[in-house]
Formats: structure tokens, C-alpha cells, sequence
């Protein structure tokens, strides 16, 4: 049973340029969530949705930063118009069950973003 | 806003050594994951524990949850090289998961 994926593994983008970022979850499960982690700090939560739904985008900034799992396909975080500041890595995790449950998220080895 | 605290920041100890590393809140959580990260790649999860007061045993790592549900303990005993790595602690918030700040330990052989 395959981890989650995601791709590309480090991307570099020049300043206001666009980045796409995609995330493969587990097969069975049906909830993604995305994080940005900073050098030698922990994970921050950016944006949850399920199937074609956003669940809770409140960790997203709203401006320049979007986010979706269509019905067919893998989950896009997508950043527009990128800055020096947008430079972290993007974990992205997937888990079987969802609010209001103990759960479990699995990550997958992130996305390295840097800007130039 | 909830947010949880680790400490040491960082630890390095020789091969052989025992350690614990303290996550600590003021909020109520009703589950607490522990996870390691290496470096170039993604958390992987140790444990949960959802019990206040609960003890979870993996091998060389002991872990605790706090009998109010707000702290949490990891303790190695005999840490060895490859337990080298960032430890995070994550508490189970409405539709995410809040991530402390992290614990970067390094063993010497």
C-alpha cells in the first residue's frame, strides 16, 4: 500500500512565478491537509479538504494561496505570483477519518519550494 | 488559540544516554500524537495517546500523557545514533492537527 506522494520533491520558482504543488493521499482515504514548515520549526497548518470540498482554509493566507482535491485526481496547493518569503516546505497528509474522530494523519516527504 | 511548547529546543547527548523532552499546553487536548522527522523528509508518526494519563511503550521510547490531557512526555532510554532527528508532538485540534515546536536531538556514537 503506497505512502502518500508528492511532487515535484523540491521545486524552484523565480519571484512571480506561479507554483503548483500536488498531493497524492493513501488509497482508502479520502482527507487531505496541507502544512508549511519553516527551517527547524514545527508544522503549520494551512488548508483541510475532503473530496471537492474545502473543510477549513482558516491556516491559508488569502492572498496568492490556493488549494483543491477534485473528484478525480491528486490535491493541488497552488501559489501564485510567489515571493522570497514563500521559500519552506509543503508536507501534505491524508487521513481516513475527519473532524471529531482520534485520528491519524500520514505525511508524505513534502514539497521543497524555494524562490529566487 | 491553542499552542504547545517543547522543550529542550535542541539535545545533544552521547550514545548510551537517557532523555526526555516535555510538550507542554494550556489548552485540553482530546488526543496527542507524537511524530519524528529526518531531514529531508516528512513526519513519521511514533504513537498516540488519547488517555489522560496514559503510558505507551515503543522499544527504547516511553511516552505519557498528562493526566489533564494538556502535557505530554517522551522518554529514551539508552539513546542510540539513529534516534537522531526532529521530535514533534502534535495535539488534536477541530480539523487539524496543532504542531509544537519541535525538539531536534542528536546522538554522538
Amino acid at each position: 500500500n503506497a505512502g502518500v506522494m508528492q511532487n515535484p520533491r523540491h521545486l524552484v520558482r523565480r519571484r512571480g512565478q506561479e507554483a503548483r504543488l500536488r498531493c497524492s493521499p493513501m488509497k482508502g482515504h479520502s482527507h487531505v491537509y496541507w502544512y508549511r514548515q519553516l527551517p527547524e520549526e514545527g508544522l503549520k497548518f494551512m488548508v483541510y479538504l475532503q473530496k471537492e470540498n474545502i473543510i477549513d482554509e482558516s491556516g491559508m493566507p488569502k492572498e496568492r494561496f490556493s488549494a483543491e482535491f477534485p473528484k478525480e485526481g491528486p490535491s493541488i496547493l497552488r501559489i501564485q505570483q510567489v515571493v522570497r518569503g514563500d521559500s519552506a516546505a509543503y508536507f501534505c497528509a491524508s487521513s481516513p477519518l475527519g473532524t471529531g474522530l482520534s485520528y491519524e494523519q500520514y505525511f508524505g516527504p513534502g514539497t521543497r519550494l524555494t524562490v529566487t | 488559540t491553542q499552542l504547545l511548547e517543547q522543550s529542550p529546543q535542541f539535545l545533544s547527548i552521547q550514545e548510551g544516554e537517557n532523555l526526555t523532552v516535555y510538550c507542554n499546553s494550556s489548552s485540553v487536548f482530546s488526543s496527542l500524537q507524537w511524530y519524528r522527522q529526518e531531514p529531508g523528509e516528512g513526519p513519521v508518526l511514533l504513537v498516540t495517546v488519547v488517555t489522560g494519563g496514559e503510558v505507551k511503550k515503543l522499544k527504547r521510547l516511553t511516552f505519557q500523557f498528562g493526566d489533564a490531557r494538556k502535557d505530554s512526555s517522551l522518554h529514551i532510554t539508552a539513546a542510540q545514533p539513529g534516534d537522531t532527528g526532529l521530535y514533534l508532538c502534535a495535539g488534536e485540534g477541530t480539523d487539524k492537527l496543532i504542531f509544537g515546536t519541535g525538539t531536534r536531538l542528536q546522538v554522538f556514537p
